[in-house]
Order: structure tokens, then C-alpha cells, then sequence
């Protein structure tokens, strides 16, 4: 069964530092999604991407997050200049026409640590 | 602004029903999701309702009544695989995204 990838699984960093994350969607996928959750608390909504751009962001994904889709197959976040704050898991999530009735894919997550 | 609330913990004994309820404020809906999430995993979709009234999906059932801006998850012959959180969702504003509530966490006991 096709499923989304996320590399790395966790990732430790130092404060400042830039993290580049990445995520392989469903092929014939057409909507990508980047969400955060911090240890214990909600899943919470960073940014959509369709059709080789942002499409809708959060308050959240400020001038410091940063997506794109280089290529076919990958998508990737980054986060130029890491604060503790942004230590989460990062789940990156996909769909096609499922999105129309409210099911997102989605990976298995990268922890990020900022120390 | 948006928000959804729902019960932080319910407890449950194995066979038993229990009920997580979801009551939202949104700016836009489009349909209420449920989604499950075992620690350290990824949440997995249960159920999605976009008009009133009831979806039944196996030993899970989800309601909506949009005029009540509310919806329940229900949950039967409970199982110890099904304590996990559990999180309501809506669908809002255009590209489909999703507005997570705070998870619901279900412990089933023998």
C-alpha cells in the first residue's frame, strides 16, 4: 500500500542552526500539508501546498519555515534558524481527492530536538 | 477564530461503547473528521462526516449535527488495541486543509 516517507526520523540540533526536512508524498497525490505537534498537544496546521505553491499557512509558519517541492517526488520543510520552541514532531501529509471528504495521509513524523 | 473541543481522557473497559464528543467554532466547515493516533505515531484516518447524521465504519460510528456544531465518535466492542487519541478535525477554508482539536485519550482496561 502506497504510503508518505519522511526522512530523518528524529534529528537533533543546535539552537540557530538551519533543519532541512524532507517527505516523499503518494504519487498521485495532489495536496501537501506540513503539521507540527508538540509532545502531548494537538496536531497543529503549518502550511498546504497545490500546484507548486503555498496555497494557505498558519500564523505559525512565519518568515523563518519554508517549503518546496524540488522535484517530482520530494517535498521538504525547512526551518532557517531553529529556536527551542520549535521542538516537535513534524508530519508531513498528503492526498488526492480524499482531501474533498476529510482524510489526509500521513507519515510516520521527524522529531526535531533544538537543544 | 476556530476551535474545537473535546474531552481531554475518557476511560473504558474492554466490550464496553464509549462516546468522544466534538463540538467546533470555524469559520468555514465543510465536514467533520475523526482521526487516530497510537503514541509516537502517525494520526491515521477513521471517519469523515460532511452531512448530518450518522457514518458507520465497522465497530466505529461518527455523527454530525452542523445546526448543534457538534459530533461524536463512537466507539464499540472496545478493544485494548483502541486506547490511543483520538481527534476530531475540520475541514475548513479552501485546499482541504485540516483544523485538529486537542485529542481525546482512551484508555482501555481488562
Amino acid at each position: 500500500e502506497p504510503e508518505v516517507t519522511q526522512t530523518p526520523s528524529h534529528q537533533v540540533t543546535q539552537m540557530g542552526q538551519e533543519v532541512i526536512l524532507r517527505c516523499v508524498p503518494i504519487s498521485n497525490h495532489l495536496y501537501f500539508y506540513w503539521y507540527r505537534q508538540i509532545l502531548g498537544q494537538k496536531v497543529e496546521f503549518l502550511v498546504s501546498f497545490y500546484n507548486n505553491e503555498i496555497s494557505e499557512k498558519s500564523e505559525i509558519f512565519d518568515d523563518q519555515f519554508s517549503v518546496e517541492r524540488p522535484d517530482g517526488s520530494n517535498f521538504t520543510l525547512k526551518i532557517r534558524s531553529t529556536k527551542l520552541e520549535d521542538s516537535a514532531m513534524y508530519f508531513c501529509a498528503s492526498s488526492g481527492l480524499q482531501a474533498l471528504t476529510g482524510e489526509l495521509f500521513f507519515g510516520e513524523g521527524s522529531r526535531l530536538t533544538v537543544l | 477564530g476556530q476551535s474545537l473541543e473535546q474531552p481531554s481522557e475518557v476511560t473504558a473497559v474492554e466490550g464496553a461503547i464509549v462516546q468522544i464528543n466534538c463540538t467546533y467554532q470555524t469559520s468555514g466547515f465543510y465536514g467533520l473528521s475523526w482521526y487516530q493516533q497510537h503514541d509516537g505515531g502517525a494520526p491515521t484516518f477513521l471517519s469523515y462526516n460532511g452531512l448530518d447524521g450518522l457514518e458507520e465504519t465497522g465497530r466505529f460510528s461518527s455523527f454530525l449535527s452542523r445546526s448543534d456544531s457538534y459530533g461524536y465518535l463512537l466507539l464499540q466492542e472496545l478493544q485494548m488495541k483502541d486506547s490511543a487519541s483520538y481527534f476530531c478535525a475540520v475541514r475548513s477554508g479552501g485546499y482541504n486543509k485540516l483544523i485538529f482539536g486537542a485529542g481525546t485519550r482512551l484508555a482501555v482496561h481488562p
